[in-house]
């Protein structure tokens, strides 16, 4: 059964612009969560989405968003980037809520 | 604001010793508790996930507890090995919600 992948794996952006990372679940999972990863700091959940529909949010401004398709492929997207945005974005496949979580790779983003 | 603390932050021990550590999560509204291993350059990796009090779970070498009632789970590794290295993270399912609050993790190095 092939993993959570996630593209690309490495991105240098500069302040002001937007980026999109996309993310495919393993094959049957429904559910999607994003997280942001900074030195120091656990995993910070971003968003969880089911079936299309945002399910869960965190504490993350509104220039995060996040969308899944009927695939049950997710993408997050982060518009008018900030230094302090620099981190390693993971998401992570999961069958249902009460499940164990799959991690992809991850997406190491740095904003310049 | 819940919060999920781990200790110690990071440990060293020689190969064969054992070794275990905590993570403290709020004691109520209760619904599971994960704990996961993530070695450097690869993706976080499920190792138990648990949800009733007194549970304790088992993967070969590695086994942790849980007591929901005063908010902890351990973590042990018997006879470490220096493929055990990596940081451990557990996080903190709550019920009223479905968003995984992670701990800051405990980093391990096992030297030969």
């Amino acid at each position: 059964k092939a993993g959570v992948t996630q593209t690309p794996r490495y991105l240098i952006k500069t302040r002001g612009q937007q980026v999109t990372l996309s993310c495919s679940p393993i094959s049957g999972h429904r559910s999607v969560s994003w997280y942001q990863q900074t030195p120091g700091q656990g995993l910070q959940f971003l968003f969880e989405y089911f079936s299309e529909t945002q399910r869960n949010k965190g504490n993350f401004p509104g220039r995060f968003s996040g969308r899944q398709f009927s695939n049950s492929r997710s993408e997050m997207n982060v518009s008018t980037l900030e230094l302090g945005d620099s981190a390693l974005y993971l998401c992570a496949s999961h069958r249902d809520r009460y499940n164990e979580q799959f991690f992809g790779p991850g997406t190491r983003l740095t904003v310049l | 604001i819940l919060n999920v603390e781990q200790s110690p932050q990071s440990l060293h021990v020689q190969e064969g010793d054992s070794t275990n550590f905590t993570c403290s999560f709020p004691s109520s509204n209760f619904y599971a508790l994960h704990w996961y291993r993530w070695e450097t350059a690869k993706s976080p990796e499920a190792l138990f996930v648990m949800t009733l009090n007194g549970d304790e779970k088992k993967k070969g070498r590695i086994s942790a507890t849980l007591n929901t009632k005063e908010g902890y789970s351990y973590l042990y590794i018997k006879g470490s090995q220096p493929e055990d290295s990596a940081t451990y993270l557990c996080a903190f399912h709550p019920g009223s919600t479905d968003k995984l609050i992670f701990g800051t993790g405990t980093r391990l190095q096992v030297f030969p």
